[in-house]
């Protein structure tokens, strides 16, 4: 069980390019989530899936897209990268089992936008 | 809206020496309270949760509601507990997303 994968695990970018970062998850989890990591700022939520076709934004959505067309998948999307994107991007799944909710995370997408 | 609150950034002890991290947080409800670990070059990962008022590693956290604090504690810090900590808040049943603190970096000196 491969858990949660992310894809690409480092890209540069040029600014004002578009990028899919990808994210797929095994474990039928219906909760998925997408966040970024800066230092000094922590992780900061960016959009969220409770289930499979809907999503909603989190603390820092502008700039960004998601989807969610099944349980699976959860692509991030830069329309048109901004060197303010530059993070490592997480992507997190979560269970809730006996009442209890865990989030998973992915291992990162590092993301470095020139 | 609820808010994390880290006050450290950078904490640094020697190995043996208790270690306390701090986390305050601020919600109006019954909030569930996270402490997240992420080791150097690992992903992020559950380290405890206040419900199940259990000891991981060696470390516990109370949630003391009417300081709104939720601090994690080992009595004998060891070189393998160096690593960034995250406490997070969910907004109580009903919600899934988490609100996390800035982050404080553990440093155990050998």
């Amino acid at each position: 069980i491969a858990g949660i994968t992310q894809a690409p695990t480092s890209q540069i970018l040029a600014a004002g390019r578009r990028m899919t970062l990808r994210c797929t998850q095994d474990m039928r989890h219906n909760a998925m989530y997408w966040y970024r990591q800066d230092l000094g700022l922590g992780l900061r939520l960016i959009h969220y899936s409770n289930t499979a076709g809907t999503t909603g934004k989190g603390e820092v959505p502008d700039g960004y897209s998601v989807s969610r067309a099944n349980t699976d998948d959860f692509p991030l999307t830069l329309a048109s990268a901004v060197p303010s994107q530059t993070s490592v991007y997480f992507c997190a799944s979560s269970e809730i089992a006996g009442g209890q909710e865990t989030q998973y995370f992915g291992p990162g997408t590092r993301l470095l936008v020139l | 809206a609820q808010r994390v609150t880290q006050p450290e950034k950078l904490l640094s002890v020697f190995k043996g020496a208790p270690v306390e991290l701090k986390c305050n947080y601020s919600y109006s409800g019954s909030p569930e309270l996270f402490w997240y670990v992420q080791y150097s070059r690992q992903r992020l990962q559950l380290l405890l949760r206040h419900i199940s008022r259990e000891s991981i590693k060696g470390f516990t956290a109370d949630l003391n509601k009417g300081e709104t604090s939720f601090h994690l504690k080992k009595p004998f810090a060891q070189e393998e507990d160096s690593a960034m900590y995250y406490c997070a808040l969910r907004a109580g049943a009903g919600s899934y997303q988490l609100t996390f603190g800035k982050g404080t970096k553990l440093s155990v000196i050998p």
